[in-house]
Protein backbone atom coordinates (compact mmCIF):
# COMPACT_ATOMS: atom_id res chain seq x y z
CA UNK A 1 0.00 0.00 0.00
CA UNK A 2 1.04 3.21 -1.20
CA UNK A 3 2.72 5.68 1.83
CA UNK A 4 1.28 9.41 2.39
CA UNK A 5 2.31 11.73 -0.89
CA UNK A 6 3.42 15.57 -0.40
CA UNK A 7 4.03 17.65 -3.01
CA UNK A 8 6.04 19.24 -3.96
CA UNK A 9 8.94 18.21 -1.91
CA UNK A 10 10.63 21.67 -1.62
CA UNK A 11 9.91 24.90 -2.51
CA UNK A 12 11.19 28.72 -2.73
CA UNK A 13 9.08 31.45 -3.08
CA UNK A 14 9.52 35.20 -2.00
CA UNK A 15 7.58 37.31 0.10
CA UNK A 16 4.13 38.25 -0.12
CA UNK A 17 3.40 35.36 -2.74
CA UNK A 18 1.16 32.32 -1.84
CA UNK A 19 1.51 29.34 -2.17
CA UNK A 20 -0.74 25.71 -2.42
CA UNK A 21 1.10 22.12 -0.65
CA UNK A 22 -0.80 19.27 -1.85
CA UNK A 23 -1.08 15.92 0.55
CA UNK A 24 -2.50 12.56 -0.73
CA UNK A 25 -3.20 10.18 2.22
CA UNK A 26 -3.46 6.59 2.14
CA UNK A 27 -5.75 5.09 -0.01
CA UNK A 28 -9.09 4.22 2.17
CA UNK A 29 -8.41 6.98 4.45
CA UNK A 30 -10.85 9.88 4.78
CA UNK A 31 -8.88 12.17 6.98
CA UNK A 32 -6.00 14.68 6.84
CA UNK A 33 -3.76 16.71 9.32
CA UNK A 34 -1.47 19.10 8.80
CA UNK A 35 1.22 20.48 10.74
CA UNK A 36 3.75 23.43 10.43
CA UNK A 37 7.36 22.46 11.93
CA UNK A 38 10.09 25.15 12.39
CA UNK A 39 13.12 25.34 14.74
CA UNK A 40 11.40 27.75 17.25
CA UNK A 41 8.35 26.80 17.13
CA UNK A 42 8.27 22.95 17.21
CA UNK A 43 5.39 21.09 15.43
CA UNK A 44 2.38 23.14 15.58
CA UNK A 45 -1.04 21.49 14.39
CA UNK A 46 -2.69 23.72 11.58
CA UNK A 47 -6.05 21.90 10.73
CA UNK A 48 -7.62 18.69 9.85
CA UNK A 49 -9.91 17.44 7.26
CA UNK A 50 -12.41 14.66 7.43
CA UNK A 51 -14.70 13.60 3.94
CA UNK A 52 -14.09 17.54 2.77
CA UNK A 53 -14.62 18.87 5.98
CA UNK A 54 -12.70 21.16 8.11
CA UNK A 55 -13.16 19.18 12.14
CA UNK A 56 -10.32 20.77 13.30
CA UNK A 57 -8.34 24.16 13.29
CA UNK A 58 -5.09 25.29 15.27
CA UNK A 59 -3.95 28.66 16.23
CA UNK A 60 -2.71 30.19 12.71
CA UNK A 61 -4.17 33.28 10.65
CA UNK A 62 -6.26 33.14 8.59
CA UNK A 63 -3.70 33.09 5.43
CA UNK A 64 -3.43 29.72 6.18
CA UNK A 65 -6.32 27.86 4.90
CA UNK A 66 -7.04 23.94 3.37
CA UNK A 67 -9.35 22.19 1.49
CA UNK A 68 -10.32 18.54 0.88
CA UNK A 69 -11.45 16.78 -2.33
CA UNK A 70 -13.67 14.29 -2.54
CA UNK A 71 -11.34 11.87 -3.01
CA UNK A 72 -9.53 12.76 -0.09
CA UNK A 73 -6.42 14.37 -1.31
CA UNK A 74 -5.99 17.93 0.26
CA UNK A 75 -4.43 21.32 -0.14
CA UNK A 76 -3.30 23.70 1.74
CA UNK A 77 -2.48 27.25 0.83
CA UNK A 78 -0.79 30.12 2.36
CA UNK A 79 -0.98 33.99 1.27
CA UNK A 80 1.00 36.76 1.33
CA UNK A 81 3.70 34.79 2.56
CA UNK A 82 5.76 36.20 5.23
CA UNK A 83 9.46 35.09 6.34
CA UNK A 84 7.97 33.22 9.54
CA UNK A 85 6.18 31.10 7.24
CA UNK A 86 9.57 29.33 6.08
CA UNK A 87 8.83 25.85 7.67
CA UNK A 88 8.52 21.92 6.57
CA UNK A 89 4.35 21.20 6.30
CA UNK A 90 3.87 18.06 7.06
CA UNK A 91 0.93 16.12 6.33
CA UNK A 92 -0.60 12.89 8.51
CA UNK A 93 -3.03 10.58 6.93
CA UNK A 94 -5.32 9.41 9.55
CA UNK A 95 -7.26 6.37 10.45
CA UNK A 96 -9.50 4.98 12.93
CA UNK A 97 -8.94 1.28 13.55
CA UNK A 98 -10.33 -0.72 16.36
CA UNK A 99 -11.38 2.57 18.41
CA UNK A 100 -7.62 3.82 18.11
CA UNK A 101 -6.23 6.49 15.85
CA UNK A 102 -3.34 6.00 13.58
CA UNK A 103 -1.58 8.60 11.89
CA UNK A 104 0.92 8.21 9.34
CA UNK A 105 3.10 10.94 8.19
CA UNK A 106 4.48 12.09 5.08
CA UNK A 107 7.82 13.03 4.27
CA UNK A 108 6.88 16.78 4.26
CA UNK A 109 7.18 20.07 1.69
CA UNK A 110 9.90 22.26 2.90
CA UNK A 111 9.04 25.86 2.07
CA UNK A 112 11.42 28.93 2.02
CA UNK A 113 10.16 32.17 2.10
CA UNK A 114 12.68 34.81 0.57
CA UNK B 1 -5.09 23.72 26.99
CA UNK B 2 -2.61 20.87 26.90
CA UNK B 3 1.11 20.88 27.06
CA UNK B 4 3.83 18.32 26.22
CA UNK B 5 7.67 19.36 27.68
CA UNK B 6 10.59 17.73 26.88
CA UNK B 7 13.22 18.71 29.17
CA UNK B 8 16.21 17.29 27.09
CA UNK B 9 17.01 19.13 24.24
CA UNK B 10 20.06 16.49 23.37
CA UNK B 11 20.84 13.04 24.77
CA UNK B 12 23.54 11.20 23.65
CA UNK B 13 23.93 7.31 24.40
CA UNK B 14 26.47 4.36 23.49
CA UNK B 15 25.58 2.03 21.13
CA UNK B 16 23.85 -1.24 22.96
CA UNK B 17 23.10 0.99 25.57
CA UNK B 18 20.25 1.89 27.65
CA UNK B 19 19.37 5.98 27.13
CA UNK B 20 15.87 7.26 28.51
CA UNK B 21 14.09 10.35 27.08
CA UNK B 22 11.90 12.32 29.01
CA UNK B 23 8.57 13.93 28.73
CA UNK B 24 5.84 15.45 31.12
CA UNK B 25 2.34 17.28 30.02
CA UNK B 26 -0.09 19.06 31.10
CA UNK B 27 -3.94 18.10 30.52
CA UNK B 28 -7.34 18.27 32.58
CA UNK B 29 -8.61 15.41 30.73
CA UNK B 30 -8.61 11.78 32.00
CA UNK B 31 -8.98 10.08 28.86
CA UNK B 32 -6.32 10.48 26.19
CA UNK B 33 -3.11 9.35 24.29
CA UNK B 34 0.31 9.51 24.56
CA UNK B 35 3.15 8.95 21.92
CA UNK B 36 6.58 9.09 21.38
CA UNK B 37 7.62 10.12 17.22
CA UNK B 38 11.19 9.28 15.29
CA UNK B 39 12.09 11.59 12.83
CA UNK B 40 15.34 10.47 11.32
CA UNK B 41 17.57 13.08 9.45
CA UNK B 42 15.14 11.81 6.38
CA UNK B 43 12.43 13.94 8.01
CA UNK B 44 9.56 11.16 7.91
CA UNK B 45 7.83 10.91 11.36
CA UNK B 46 7.53 7.51 12.49
CA UNK B 47 5.30 6.21 15.29
CA UNK B 48 7.55 4.53 18.10
CA UNK B 49 4.91 3.54 20.80
CA UNK B 50 1.27 4.83 22.17
CA UNK B 51 -0.07 4.44 25.73
CA UNK B 52 -3.70 4.80 26.38
CA UNK B 53 -4.33 7.17 29.30
CA UNK B 54 -6.54 4.48 30.74
CA UNK B 55 -4.03 1.70 30.63
CA UNK B 56 -1.89 0.83 33.64
CA UNK B 57 0.06 -1.57 32.12
CA UNK B 58 3.27 0.46 30.27
CA UNK B 59 3.26 -0.04 26.51
CA UNK B 60 6.20 -2.07 25.14
CA UNK B 61 7.55 -2.67 21.64
CA UNK B 62 10.32 -4.56 21.30
CA UNK B 63 13.44 -2.39 22.30
CA UNK B 64 10.95 0.68 23.44
CA UNK B 65 9.13 0.62 26.67
CA UNK B 66 7.61 3.75 28.51
CA UNK B 67 7.13 4.60 32.26
CA UNK B 68 3.84 6.04 32.22
CA UNK B 69 2.98 7.94 35.39
CA UNK B 70 -0.18 9.13 34.76
CA UNK B 71 -0.64 11.01 38.64
CA UNK B 72 3.08 13.05 38.00
CA UNK B 73 1.70 13.35 34.02
CA UNK B 74 4.91 11.83 33.06
CA UNK B 75 5.53 9.57 30.23
CA UNK B 76 9.45 8.59 29.48
CA UNK B 77 10.79 6.33 26.79
CA UNK B 78 13.35 3.78 27.34
CA UNK B 79 15.27 2.75 23.90
CA UNK B 80 17.05 -0.56 25.05
CA UNK B 81 19.96 -1.99 23.24
CA UNK B 82 20.41 1.05 21.49
CA UNK B 83 21.22 1.11 17.66
CA UNK B 84 23.01 3.28 15.55
CA UNK B 85 19.59 3.68 13.62
CA UNK B 86 17.96 5.23 16.87
CA UNK B 87 19.89 8.09 16.34
CA UNK B 88 16.86 10.70 15.20
CA UNK B 89 14.64 13.48 16.52
CA UNK B 90 12.06 12.17 19.41
CA UNK B 91 8.97 13.99 19.97
CA UNK B 92 6.74 13.24 22.60
CA UNK B 93 2.85 14.00 21.55
CA UNK B 94 -0.77 13.91 23.64
CA UNK B 95 -4.05 13.70 21.98
CA UNK B 96 -7.37 13.31 23.16
CA UNK B 97 -8.95 9.92 23.04
CA UNK B 98 -12.07 9.32 20.54
CA UNK B 99 -12.74 8.67 17.42
CA UNK B 100 -12.25 11.90 15.34
CA UNK B 101 -9.44 13.40 18.09
CA UNK B 102 -6.63 13.97 15.19
CA UNK B 103 -4.76 16.31 16.84
CA UNK B 104 -1.68 15.87 18.15
CA UNK B 105 0.27 18.26 20.74
CA UNK B 106 3.89 17.97 20.70
CA UNK B 107 6.62 18.45 22.81
CA UNK B 108 10.01 20.48 21.27
CA UNK B 109 11.73 17.52 20.55
CA UNK B 110 14.80 15.49 21.78
CA UNK B 111 17.95 14.90 19.64
CA UNK B 112 19.22 11.41 20.56
CA UNK B 113 22.86 10.46 19.25
CA UNK B 114 24.29 7.08 18.82
CA UNK B 115 27.67 6.68 19.50
CA UNK B 116 29.46 3.81 18.29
Amino acid sequence: KAGVTQTPRYLIKTRGQQVTLSCSPISGHRSVSWYQQTPGQGLQFLFEYFSETQRNKGNFPGRFSGRQFSNSRSEMNVSTLELGDSALYLCASNLLLGGLSEQFFGPGTRLTVL
Amino acid sequence: AQTVTQSQPEMSVQEAETVTLSCTYDTSESDYYLFWYKQPPSRQMILVIRQEAYKQQNATENRFSVNFQKAAKSFSLKISDSQLGDAAMYFCAYSLSGGSNYKLTFGKGTLLTVNP
